[in-house]
C-alpha cells in the first residue's frame, strides 16, 4: 500500500543530544514537508523540500536541519540548539503542484525531553 | 497575511446530535484553496476535502457537508447525526494559488458522547 511511514512512534531526547526523525514515501511525490504540533495549536511548518537535493525553511526552521537526498525520504534532525523540542512531528508529502493537492500525512513521531 | 481562524477550540455533543464546526480565512489572494483534515486519537491527519476559491457550490458526502461564502470568508463543516467515531480534532488549512504552503487553524476538538 502507498504511503508515509514515519519512525520511531515515541522518541526520547537527553539534554544536548541531535535526534533525528525519518519520513519516507512510496506515492511517487515530489514535495515532502515537516509540521510540529503542539497542544491546542495547530501545525506550524518546519521545512519543506520541493525537489531533491533543494529545501526551504518554513515558520519555525531555527533549531531543525533537514536533508533531501532521495525523492522517497525526508529526514529531519532535532539539534541541541532547538531548546524545546518537546512535541508531536508531522511529514507529509503531494506532488508538489501549486497548493490545489491535499497533503498526504505520516503517523507522526511523538517526541520528549529525557 | 494568511491566516485561518477556528474559534471554537472544543466542541461536545451527544450522539446523533448536528454540529457544526467554523473557519474563517484570511488571503489577499484571489486563487487560493482551501481544506479540511481530521486528526483522530491515532495522530494522522486524515484529508476529508478541498475546495477552490472559484468553486462556491457546497458539498455534501453522506453525513458530512460543507458551505463555503466567499462574501464571509467562511469554509464551516457540518457532520450530521453525529456519531461517536467522528470524535477528533478537525483542522481546517488554506494555500494560496502557486505555493506548496498549507496554513492551518488551532483545530477544533469534538467529542461526541454515546
Amino acid at each position: 500500500d502507498g504511503g508515509i511511514t514515519q519512525s520511531p512512534k515515541y522518541l526520547f531526547r537527553k539534554e544536548g543530544q541531535n535526534v533525528t526523525l525519518s519520513c519516507e514515501q512510496n506515492l511517487n511525490h515530489d514535495a515532502m514537508y515537516w509540521y510540529r504540533q503542539d497542544p491546542g495549536q495547530g501545525l506550524r511548518l518546519i521545512y519543506y523540500s520541493q525537489i531533491v537535493n533543494d529545501f526551504q525553511k518554513g515558520d519555525i526552521a531555527e533549531g531543525y536541519s533537514v536533508s533531501r537526498e532521495k525523492k522517497e525520504s525526508f529526514p529531519l534532525t532535532v539539534t541541541s540548539a532547538q531548546k524545546n523540542p518537546t512535541a508531536f512531528y508531522l511529514c507529509a508529502s503531494d506532488f508538489g503542484t501549486g497548493g490545489n493537492q491535499p497533503q498526504h500525512f505520516g503517523d507522526g513521531t511523538r517526541l520528549s525531553i529525557l | 497575511a494568511q491566516k485561518v481562524t477556528q474559534a471554537q477550540t472544543e466542541i461536545s455533543v451527544v450522539e446523533k446530535e448536528d454540529v457544526t464546526l467554523d473557519c474563517v480565512y484570511e488571503t489577499r489572494d484571489t486563487t487560493y484553496y482551501l481544506f479540511w483534515y481530521k486528526q483522530p486519537p491515532s495522530g494522522e491527519l486524515v484529508f476529508l476535502i478541498r475546495r477552490n476559491s472559484f468553486d462556491e457550490q457546497n458539498e455534501i458526502s453522506g453525513r458530512y457537508s460543507w458551505n463555503f461564502q466567499k462574501s464571509t470568508s467562511s469554509f464551516n463543516f457540518t457532520i450530521t447525526a453525529s456519531q461517536v467515531v467522528d470524535s477528533a480534532v478537525y483542522f481546517c488549512a488554506l494555500s494560496e494559488y502557486n505555493t506548496d504552503k498549507l496554513i492551518f487553524g488551532t483545530g477544533t476538538r469534538l467529542q461526541v458522547f454515546p
